[in-house]
């Protein structure tokens, strides 16, 4: 069945550094959504991407959808303690929406 | 009116009672959706429906019964549970089934 792989897990970020995190799909994918999970509330929807090679930008955030779109990113610059939470994308394929485990980050200030 | 609404945010009960969760949305979305999530796991899909039609259930157990009475109202209804169906209870809608997923806050369910 299809699956959405994300990476890493946990991403520990100095304040004002950057990061990446990934998701790689085992199938071609309709659209790619992202979310994010502040400690204790609610996936809150980002973003979706539904072209191959789409590049979307949301301030700080960056997010990409591959050119094969079975992969996808999301990339924080100069990030702060308000991106603290969990990233979770999540790709379409039949109907099906797939989350990846999501990428946990945590900030020192 | 952007919100999902879900009642209750906690509830413990135990094997034997019969409860209920709702979620009501005032976002005209033709899409519901039921999530089940464990900590530090990924919402894990349970229910889906579609212009109040059940369009897809994930092999869910039986002791977990959905119910949508209107295009605003999705229920879930429990009985029987085991202790390890506590969890957290997500309720989503979406525009229509495909589209970007609006999460309600969600109920704490113990399970003793």
């Amino acid at each position: 069945g299809q699956q959405v792989m994300q990476i890493p897990q946990y991403q520990h970020v100095q304040e004002g550094e950057d990061f990446t995190t990934y998701c790689n799909s085992s199938t071609t994918l309709s659209n790619i959504q992202w979310y994010k999970q502040r400690p204790g509330g609610h996936p809150v929807f980002l973003i979706q991407l539904v072209k191959s090679g789409e590049v979307k930008k949301q301030k700080r955030l960056t997010f990409q959808f591959g050119e094969a779109k079975k992969n996808s990113s999301l990339h924080i610059t100069a990030t702060q303690t308000t991106d603290v939470g969990t990233y979770f994308c999540a790709g379409r394929a039949d109907y099906k929406l797939s989350f990846g485990a999501g990428t946990t980050v945590t900030v020192r200030a | 009116d952007t919100e999902v609404t879900q009642t209750p945010k906690h509830l413990v009960m135990g094997m034997t009672n019969k409860k209920s969760l709702k979620c009501e949305q005032h976002m005209g979305h033709r899409a519901m959706y039921w999530y089940k999530q464990k900590a530090k796991k990924p919402p894990e899909l349970m229910f889906v429906y579609s212009y109040e039609k059940l369009s897809i259930n994930e092999s869910v157990p039986s002791r977990f019964s959905p119910e949508c009475p209107n295009s605003s109202l999705l229920n879930l209804h429990l009985h029987a549970l085991q202790p390890e169906d506590s969890a957290l209870y997500l309720c989503a809608t979406s525009p229509l089934h495909g589209e970007e997923q609006y999460f309600g806050p969600g109920t704490r369910l113990t399970v003793t």
